[in-house]
């Protein structure tokens, strides 16, 4: 069955420290991957996604992510986190032969000023 | 670009009466896909479309739920009659799909928040 795991519901993190939101999935052959941000009572903003090519994929708002193949792994990361980035954020990923997106539960990042 | 456009924003009706929520997706997108948020489900897929036919629509609850797709802009979820537990925030998004594969990216709508009484 094809899943993607967010094993944090919360991240906690001070301003201008390294945050890291933890993706793994769970499908057959080469998945594109994807991570999304949710700000409250709002829709899903796109910030970055992996196709092919370089295992790191920079996006929107200083985000970056890095496919893990043998871990099967897409962790979002930032080098230095805003209280702004404070919102809820989803992986999602789309099986090879598929149209269709899977996606987390969704983590809860709360930076602290 | 305006993005997804969805309505109503917001949405309070009665149990057993009929929703209708609308969306237009970003013009020359010729995907489209209605999804469902709640706390306890999060995420769920309900129906997509490519070029205007239904393609999956496995993730539709039951019969109460339709959906369709009349034109490349324009995308009906309807629910008749609504049930307190269809109360939720649907999303609806659109993408750009290509053969190759490199647009494959979904821009999601504002969504609609359901609350049925």
């Amino acid at each position: 069955a094809q899943s993607v795991a967010q094993p944090e519901d919360q991240v906690n993190v001070a301003e201008g420290n390294p945050l890291t939101v933890k993706c793994t999935y769970s499908v057959s052959g080469n998945p594109y991957l994807f991570w999304y941000v949710q700000y409250p009572n709002r829709g899903l903003q796109f910030l970055l996604k992996y196709i092919t090519g370089d295992n790191l994929v920079k996006g929107s708002y200083g985000f970056e992510a890095e496919f893990n193949k043998s871990q099967t792994s897409f962790h979002l990361k930032k080098p230095s986190a805003l209280v702004s980035d404070s919102a809820l954020y989803f992986c999602a990923v789309r099986p090879t032969g598929f149209q269709k997106l899977v996606f987390g539960t969704g983590t809860r990042l709360l930076v602290s000023p | 670009d305006a993005g997804v456009i969805q309505s109503p924003r917001h949405e309070v009706t009665e149990m057993g009466q009929e929703v209708t929520l609308r969306c237009k997706p970003i013009s020359g997108h010729n995907s489209l896909f209605w999804y469902r948020q709640t706390m306890m489900r999060g995420l769920e897929l309900l129906i997509y479309f490519n070029n205007n036919v239904p393609i999956d629509d496995s993730g539709m609850p039951e019969d109460r739920f339709s959906a369709k797709m009349p034109n490349a802009s324009f995308s009906t979820l309807k629910i008749q009659p609504s049930e307190p537990r269809d109360s939720a925030v649907y999303f609806c998004a659109s993408r750009m799909a290509s053969v190759g594969g490199t647009q494959e990216t979904q821009y999601f709508g504002p969504g609609t928040r359901l609350l049925v009484l």
